[in-house]
C-alpha cells in the first residue's frame, strides 16, 4: 500500500512563493499528481509527474524524485484565490485505477 | 457542458434505510470512481470502475456497493447506512489512460442519524 504525508497547513503572503512537500511510500509507484480544492468545492486537477524532474505550468510547478519518494508543488506569485487545500496523490503499478490521496495541505494566503 | 452530476446533493437519513447516490457523466469517460472525504483524512477511494461491468475495490469499500451497467452512470449504494458513513461523497470520471486527471462531481453531503 501507500503512505502519503504532507503538512497540514501553510501560510504565506500575497505575491510570495510557497512550496508544499509530499512524501510517499509505495509498493509500486506509477505516478504522482496534485489537486486543488477550494472550500466547499470539488477537487480540480493541477499536475501529474511520472518521471523525475520539474513540470512547470504557469505559476504552478511540480517536482518529483522517485528515488527519495518525494514531490513538491511550488506556487509562485501567490494570489488570494490560491487559498485552498492542495492534495497530493499517487497511483501504483499494482492497480492503475486505484488512487491514494494525502490528507491535504491547507494554504492560507494573507494580504 | 462537460460535467459530472451527483444526486442528491444533500441527504439526511436514518440508520439502516437503504439509499442510492447517483452519478452521471457526459464525457464518454471509461473510468469512474467514488470517494469519501472526512476532516483530517483526505479523500479515500471507495470503489472504481475501469469500464462497463468492471468494478474494483478502493481502500474503504466496506458497507458500500456499486454497479456499472452503462458507461455514463455509476451509482453508489448503501444497503444499510450507519452513522460512521456520514461524510462528503465525491464521484469522479476520467479517460482510462488519464486516471490522474479526474473530473469531480459537486459532492453529496450525507448525514446518517
Amino acid at each position: 500500500g501507500q503512505n502519503i504525508d504532507q503538512p497540514t497547513e501553510m501560510t504565506a503572503t500575497e505575491g510570495a512563493i510557497v512550496q508544499i512537500n509530499c512524501t510517499y511510500q509505495t509498493s509500486g509507484f506509477n505516478g504522482l499528481f496534485w489537486y486543488q480544492q477550494h472550500a466547499g468545492e470539488a477537487p480540480t486537477f493541477l499536475s501529474y509527474n511520472v518521471l523525475d524532474g520539474l513540470e512547470e505550468k504557469g505559476r504552478f510547478s511540480s517536482f518529483l524524485s522517485r528515488s527519495k519518494g518525494y514531490s513538491y508543488l511550488l506556487l509562485k506569485e501567490l494570489q488570494m484565490k490560491d487559498s485552498a487545500s492542495y492534495l497530493c496523490a499517487v497511483t501504483s503499478t499494482d492497480s492503475w485505477g486505484k488512487l491514494q490521496f494525502g490528507a491535504g495541505t491547507q494554504v492560507v494566503v494573507t494580504p | 457542458e462537460a460535467q459530472v452530476t451527483q444526486n442528491p446533493r444533500y441527504l439526511i437519513t436514518v440508520t439502516g434505510k437503504k439509499l442510492t447516490v447517483t452519478c452521471s457523466q457526459n464525457m464518454n469517460h471509461e473510468y469512474m470512481s467514488w470517494y469519501r472525504q472526512d476532516p483530517g483524512l483526505g479523500l479515500r477511494q471507495i470503489y472504481y470502475s475501469m469500464n462497463v461491468e468492471v468494478t474494483d475495490k478502493g481502500d474503504v469499500p466496506e458497507g458500500y456497493k456499486v454497479s456499472r451497467k452503462e458507461k455514463r452512470n455509476f451509482p453508489l449504494i448503501l444497503e444499510s447506512p450507519s452513522p460512521n458513513q456520514t461524510s462528503l461523497y465525491f464521484c469522479a470520471s476520467s479517460l482510462m489512460d488519464r486516471v490522474y486527471e479526474q473530473y469531480f462531481g459537486p459532492g453529496t453531503r450525507l448525514t446518517v442519524t
